[in-house]
């Protein structure tokens, strides 16, 4: 079975810090999604990788950076955090053939709030 | 510009009855759709999927129809049960390429009522 692990399950941070979002996967994966949701909006992707080292931004990069030094793991960072970045934050993975609409598989979410 | 739209944010069913959540597309370059379930404090379940060359997939009591010209898709659920209450979303891809994403609805509650 497909294991996607969050570090966090809530994170409570200040404005202004430099905070950090990891995400393990299993499954030999070559791609990885870094989305957040919040009411209302769905979910939005933030940040996509599809090998080690690269990243491409998704439709609202502004304010976060994503790094991915091996390729179980994609780390999510927001510079300097804000209070509109409070939201559930969702890591998935796949595979990178889509044949067959190979479908992500996701994380439990990392409820981050930012006081 | 949404380009996947779930137009119902909720959706109140009793148990034993058929659910039909809705989803519409405008970009005609999607060509793969997947439903995803959502409990609360949860990430996402995929559901069920459909590829453009069907118009019906079928797995167990649901069931997702493709209609592409109208642009639109549907997720039936028979019977409707308790724990199927939950958040679905609808997604799209636009394309076989591996670097392609998926493009989410913003989701419908639904509720299932014994």
């Amino acid at each position: 079975d497909v294991k996607v692990t969050q570090s966090s399950r809530y994170l409570v941070k200040r404005t202004g810090e430099k905070v950090f979002l990891e995400c393990v996967q299993d499954m030999d994966h070559e791609n990885m999604f870094w989305y957040r949701q919040d009411p209302g909006l769905g979910l939005r992707l933030i940040y996509f990788s599809y090998d080690v080292k690269m990243k491409e931004k998704g439709d609202i990069p502004e304010g976060y950076s994503v790094s991915r030094e091996k390729k179980e793991r994609f780390s999510l960072i927001l510079e300097s955090a804000s209070t509109n970045q409070t939201s559930m934050y969702l890591c998935a993975s796949s595979f990178v053939e889509q044949v067959g609409g190979q479908p992500q598989h996701f994380g439990d979410g990392t409820r981050l709030s930012i006081l | 510009d949404q380009q996947v739209k779930q137009n119902s944010p909720s959706l109140s069913v009793q148990e034993g009855r058929i659910s039909i959540l809705n989803c519409d597309y405008t970009n005609s370059m999607f060509d793969y759709f997947l439903w995803y379930k959502k409990y609360p404090a949860e990430g996402p379940t995929f559901l069920i999927s459909i590829g453009s060359i069907k118009d019906k997939n079928e797995d167990g009591r649901f069931t997702v129809f493709l209609n592409k010209s109208a642009k639109h898709l549907s997720l039936h659920i028979v019977p409707s049960q308790p724990g199927d209450s939950a958040v679905y979303f609808c997604a799209a891809s636009d394309g076989d390429s591996g670097y392609s994403t998926l493009t989410f609805g913003k989701g419908t509650m639904l509720l299932v009522s014994p």
